[in-house]
C-alpha cells in the first residue's frame, strides 16, 4: 500500500495567518491518464471529514478560496491563506491513484 | 440537501458481530458506489470497504477481508456493513462515505456520515 506522510504533525497558528501542511507519498501518485488524484479532508472536533480538494488542486463545492493545493509526483502542499477559528481540527490527504486508497497521519490545527 | 446516517455501532466483545447501518438521503443512492471508512484511535483513517453498482464490485481492505461484508438495498437507499469475528483492532468510528468513482480502482470519498462508534472489549 502508498503510504503518505504528512508534517508538521501539530501546526500551532495565529488568527489572520497563513498555514502550510505538507503530505508526502512513498511513491509517484502520477496516473497513467495524467492525473493526480491526491484529495484533503478537514476534521473538526466531534464531526466528520469533509473534503476540501481533489485531484491535487480542485476545490469541493462550498470551499472557500483561502484553502489551496499544489504539488505533483510525491510531493504535496495544503494552504491556508488567512486560518480562521473554524479551522481547527484535523487535516489528512489521501491518495487513491493506488489501490487501495489511503491516508496520511493527519496534520492537527490549532490556534496559538 | 445530502444525508448520510449511520447507525448500529456499540459494545461488543470479541469475537462478536456488529451489523452498520447507513440510510441515505438527498442524492440518488442507486447510481452511487458507497463505502466505509474508519477512524481507528490514534491512528487516523483507514478505508475498509466499497460497493459498486452492481453485484460482485465488493472490495476490502486485507485487515477486514473474509470478516466484513459490505451490502446495499437500493429500495431503502442504505449500505450496510456486516462485521464478524471483531477483535479489539476494529475499534474505531465508522463513517459512510459516497464515493466518486474517477476510473478504475480509483476510488474517492466526496461525503461522509457522521460515524457511529464500534468498541471492541470484553
Amino acid at each position: 500500500d502508498v503510504v503518505l506522510t504528512q508534517s508538521p504533525v501539530s501546526l500551532p497558528v495565529t488568527l489572520g495567518q497563513p498555514a502550510s501542511l505538507s503530505c508526502r507519498s512513498g511513491q509517484s501518485l502520477v496516473h497513467s491518464d495524467g492525473n493526480t488524484y491526491l484529495s484533503w479532508f478537514h476534521q473538526r472536533p466531534g464531526q466528520s471529514p469533509r473534503r476540501l480538494l481533489y485531484k491535487v488542486s480542485y476545490r469541493d463545492s462550498g470551499v472557500p478560496d483561502k484553502f489551496s493545493g499544489s504539488g505533483s509526483g510525491t510531493d504535496f502542499t495544503l494552504k491556508i491563506s488567512r486560518v480562521e477559528a473554524e479551522d481547527v481540527g484535523v487535516y489528512y490527504c489521501m491518495q487513491c491513484t493506488h489501490w487501495p486508497p489511503t491516508f496520511g497521519p493527519g496534520t492537527k490545527v490549532d490556534i496559538k | 440537501e445530502m444525508q448520510l446516517l449511520e447507525s448500529g455501532g456499540g459494545l461488543v466483545q470479541p469475537g462478536g458481530s456488529l451489523r452498520l447501518s447507513c440510510a441515505a438521503s438527498g442524492f440518488t443512492f442507486s447510481s452511487c458506489e458507497m463505502s466505509w471508512v474508519r477512524l481507528l484511535p490514534g491512528k487516523g483513517l483507514q478505508w475498509v470497504s466499497s460497493i459498486g453498482l452492481r453485484a460482485g464490485y465488493e472490495f476490502y481492505a486485507d485487515s477486514v477481508r473474509g470478516r466484513f461484508t459490505i451490502s446495499r438495498d437500493n429500495s431503502k437507499n442504505t449500505v450496510y456493513l456486516q462485521m464478524n469475528s471483531l477483535q479489539a483492532e476494529d475499534t474505531a468510528t465508522y463513517f459512510c462515505a459516497k464515493t466518486i468513482v474517477w476510473g478504475n480502482w480509483r476510488w474517492d470519498f466526496d461525503y461522509w456520515g457522521q460515524g457511529t462508534l464500534v468498541a471492541v472489549s470484553s
